[in-house]
């Protein structure tokens, strides 16, 4: 059984649609990272949490370590956000979700 | 300020042979990890580096190794190719070892085929 659960799998929305995307964990952890990977394979980190709550322009990360669950928010969706976002969660050592697959539409 | 470097971007490899990869961190970050992404599989974490010395290794066989040098430079090597090898091969730098406050910063990868 993976150690780190992602849904959905994958994901279509139409242009301007709010988007969620949930991870949880099955243990606890030190950090949960959020990354994108777009066609190509490059990979960006978008956040690394610890707890809280973390906002960048239309993106907005959130965790809860008594959950251990944390969600990636894409607030009025492009286009461009077409990509595989993969959360991470920081054991001793980095452990993946499978990847959620969001296309957005316009 | 250039990003993480790796080299090279593609390889072709024949089994039973062996292949290094390399990865120039960011300036000034110290910390050098490595991960294997194949369809199968997923992301997989193969091995951190930091100050030159391996902290975490991941589940893969011994045939995967790396080091690092003094500069942050990092390498990996896996000898006796598999075709099960085929994957592309990213590394990350971070300014230091796996820590709550210490972000990543991927290189674009090395896509390994091995015929």
């Amino acid at each position: 059984k993976n150690e780190v659960e992602q849904s959905p799998q994958n994901l279509t929305a139409q242009e301007g649609e709010f988007i969620t995307i949930n991870c949880s964990y099955s243990v606890g952890i030190s950090a949960l990272h959020w990354l994108q990977q777009h066609p190509g394979g490059g990979i960006v980190s978008l956040f690394m949490l610890s707890s809280g709550k973390k906002k960048h322009g239309r993106l907005i990360a959130t965790i809860n370590i008594q959950e251990k669950h944390s969600s990636l928010h894409i607030t009025a969706s492009h286009p461009r956000d077409s990509a595989v976002y993969i959360c991470a969660a920081m054991f001793n050592d980095m452990r993946f979700g499978a990847g959620t697959r969001l296309t957005v539409k316009p | 300020k250039a990003g993480v470097t790796q080299t090279p971007r593609y390889l072709i490899k024949t089994r039973g042979q062996q292949v290094t990869l390399s990865c120039s961190p960011i300036s000034g970050h110290r910390s050098v990890s490595w991960y294997q992404q194949t369809p199968g599989q997923g992301l997989q974490f193969l091995f951190e580096y930091f100050s030159e010395t391996q902290r975490n290794k991941g589940n893969f066989p011994g045939r995967f190794s790396g080091r690092q040098f003094s500069n942050s430079r990092s390498e990996m090597n896996v000898s006796t190719l598999e075709l099960g090898d085929s994957a592309l091969y990213l590394c990350a730098s971070s300014i230091g070892p796996t820590y709550p406050n210490y972000g990543y910063t991927f290189g674009s990868g090395t896509r390994l085929t091995v015929v």
